[in-house]
């Protein structure tokens, strides 16, 4: 257990939806990550999080977006929902940011099935 | 650009060593981290490198060449548990971000 926790584990739902998957980083961890993870694709990364503010993006879609709050708990959006949004959603966490050895805890995911 | 390669499958027997080579081109480099990943789980951490040489950690061991793009996990003792995707994964920037690339793992089947 890495001590990050996702919710809900697992998720189906309609193509054109809206769903919210949530985050709760490790205890005092500051920074969180979000990534996509598609059968025949590796782990995407969306995006990060350091302390509530947006530090870095990836191949992230305009129809997705991401928040920090000031608990720290994070949330991604997903919108409009397409069958090739099907995947792994994991969610990462991480005591900083910066160039030092920063390790990446990975929560269960979140297991996202558009019908 | 940014690419890291890694072989797709892999299969060694039980007891034996493997080695998983990793090769990558990104626009910077700020490390290099090795995950092993059982099916439908959660990635968890097996090594890091940011300097050329080995580091060992009990059965598990990384190598990496920067001036190379090269890097290698090496797995000794090899137990049924082992059977896992290893994914390579590098941290191209500085400057206070910590994004990872992940390559697109090798799946590794260990046999009795």
């Amino acid at each position: 257990d890495s001590g990050v926790t996702q919710t809900p584990k697992h998720l189906i739902t309609a193509t054109g939806q809206r769903v919210t998957l949530r985050c709760s980083p490790r205890s005092g961890d500051l920074s969180v990550y979000w990534y996509q993870q598609s059968l025949d694709q590796g782990l995407q990364f969306l995006i990060h999080y350091y302390n509530g503010e947006e530090r870095a993006k990836g191949n992230i879609l305009e129809r997705f977006s991401a928040q920090q709050f000031p608990d720290l708990h994070s949330e991604l959006n997903l919108s409009s929902l397409e069958l090739g949004d099907s995947a792994l959603y994991f969610c990462a966490s991480s005591p900083q940011e910066g160039d030092v050895y920063n390790e990446q805890f990975f929560g269960p995911g979140t297991r996202l099935t558009v019908l | 650009g940014q690419n890291i390669d890694q072989p797709t499958e892999m299969t060694a027997t039980e007891g034996a060593i493997v080695q998983i080579n990793c090769t990558y081109q990104t626009s910077g480099f700020n490390g290099l981290f090795w995950y092993q990943q059982h099916a439908g789980e959660a990635p968890t951490f097996l090594s890091y490198n940011v300097l050329d040489g080995l580091e060992e950690k009990g059965r598990f061991s990384s190598f990496l060449s920067r001036s190379k793009g090269y890097s290698y996990l090496l797995l000794k003792e090899l137990q049924m548990k082992d059977s896992a995707s290893y994914l390579c994964a590098v941290r191209p920037f500085s400057g206070g971000y910590n994004k990872l690339i992940f390559g697109a793992g090798t799946r590794l089947a260990v046999h009795p």
